[in-house]
């Protein structure tokens, strides 16, 4: 079974609809972490949480709000999906500081916005 | 503001020869780099990764090597295999903001038979 896993894997929304990602892990990491990749421009950090109670904002976390509402479940809402919110989004994990550099991540979730 | 750059949006070799991917970087603060290769519909794979006090780190097919004055890193894969085809992205962090990481736009690489 996937370490971390993402559901759903595809979602064609409208805009302004309220849509949430789920990501589990398995991996027993207290660090959890949300991505959005665009053609060119690579994974950008939205949201990262190190642990139940530390939610931090990364560098694209407008539009966006995210729940850790475990260790293994960290969700990411688009409160009102717009066009250019249109992405893979991808969830990883880490362990803490002093552990290993890697993050490890989720298969994706293809979000469409029309 | 881009902190982590792959000016190479594609690459094509030949299977058996050596695949080099570029990775440059603007801040110094940067003290690992991570190499992760993602295939279609999949997630990111972590590949290699090298720190700072550094400058080669091998596994296999797959060497980095790490240029700090020039704040320059390459993946070097040798020999390319067809199952090396995919996107390779560069990631930089600093222990300082431990877990965050930034990364290049990625390298699109097929290896031709």
């Amino acid at each position: 079974d996937a370490d971390v896993t993402q559901t759903p894997r595809n979602r064609i929304t409208k805009t302004g609809k309220r849509i949430m990602l789920e990501c589990s892990q398995t991996k027993g990491h207290d660090r959890m972490y949300w991505y959005r990749q665009d053609p060119g421009l690579g994974l950008r950090l939205i949201y990262y949480s190190f642990d139940v109670k530390d939610i931090n904002k990364g560098e694209i976390s407008d539009g966006y709000s995210v729940s850790r509402q475990a260790q293994a479940k960290f969700s990411l809402s688009l409160e009102s999906a717009i066009p250019n919110q249109t992405a893979l989004y991808f969830c990883a994990t880490s362990g803490g500081q002093g552990t290993t550099y890697e993050q490890y991540f989720g298969p994706g979730t293809r979000l469409t916005v029309t | 503001d881009q902190q982590v750059k792959q000016n190479s949006p594609s690459l094509s070799v030949q299977e058996g020869r050596i695949s080099i991917l570029n990775c440059d970087y603007t801040n110094s603060m940067f003290d690992y780099f991570l190499w992760y290769k993602k295939y279609p519909a999949e997630g990111p794979t972590f590949l290699i990764s090298i720190s700072s006090i550094k400058d080669k780190n091998e596994d296999g097919r797959f060497t980095v090597f790490l240029n700090k004055s020039a704040k320059h890193l390459s993946l070097h894969i040798v020999p390319s295999q067809p199952g090396d085809s995919a996107v390779y992205f560069c990631a930089a962090g600093s222990t300082d903001s431990w877990g965050k990481l930034q990364f290049g736009a990625g390298t699109q690489v097929v290896v031709t038979p």
